[in-house]
């Protein structure tokens, strides 16, 4: 079965610093999307930002950019100039394209800001 | 503006009264699904629905039901509920096998 580690439940940054949280799966697919989930305080589950296997680039999006290590099985974010809104979970999360029982998630990293 | 909806937000019962939580899109996605949040746990997928009278079981279905009658609806029932099934659940949708769009989530608390 897939299975989703982020290994660091808890980090910390400082403001205007930027962190890394690492996600790592394992799957036997050659094909699949991965996804970066943020849950703020109001449990809200918010899509940061989303990687489609076979592409070779690694996904974008203004602030988080992601690094995305197929032959690893690494999928880590990255969350530059890091602001007091991005405090929340951020849950890493494997989608296969085929076959049933098709979403796993990580069990999530708590990061902090601190100003 | 597009979005899923469930309801309640937040529930107290006692163990053995059936209940229902409804969920509700308006994306037109074809694909539908429950999950349940537990601390350490991360989200377990409980069941889901590829299309209307379709619906699969997921990681953790023992003890819950679904339907999926129309496109838009997709209820989660528990038919005698237990402690264990204390949770927070989400709903959530999406076309195929991409991005899944969430509910803002209920809290279920079982005496």
């Amino acid at each position: 079965a897939q299975t989703v580690t982020q290994s660091q439940p808890e980090m910390s940054v400082q403001e205007a610093e930027t962190v890394t949280l690492s996600c790592t799966y394992d799957t036997s697919e050659s094909d699949y999307y991965l996804f970066w989930y943020k849950q703020p305080p109001s449990r809200q589950m918010i899509l940061v930002i989303r990687q489609e296997a076979y592409k070779q680039q690694n996904a974008t999006e203004n602030r988080f950019s992601v690094n995305f290590q197929k032959a690893a099985k690494s999928f880590s974010l990255k969350i530059s100039d890091s602001q007091l809104g991005d405090a929340a979970m951020y849950f890493c999360a494997y989608r296969r394209l085929v076959r049933n029982n098709d979403m796993r998630f990580g069990a999530g990293t708590r990061l902090t800001v601190k100003p | 503006e597009a979005q899923v909806t469930q309801n309640p937000r937040y529930l107290i019962t006692v163990t053995g009264k059936k209940l229902t939580v409804t969920c509700s899109q308006n994306m037109n996605h074809e694909y539908m699904s429950w999950y349940r949040q537990d601390p350490g746990l991360g989200l377990r997928q409980i069941y889901y629905s590829m299309n209307v009278e379709v619906t699969d079981k997921g990681d953790v279905p023992e003890g819950y039901k679904v339907s999926r009658k129309e496109k838009r609806n997709f209820p989660l029932i528990l038919e005698s509920p237990s402690p264990n099934q204390t949770s927070l659940y989400f709903c959530a949708s999406s076309f195929g096998r991409d991005t899944q769009y969430f509910g803002p989530g209920t809290r279920l608390t079982v005496l």
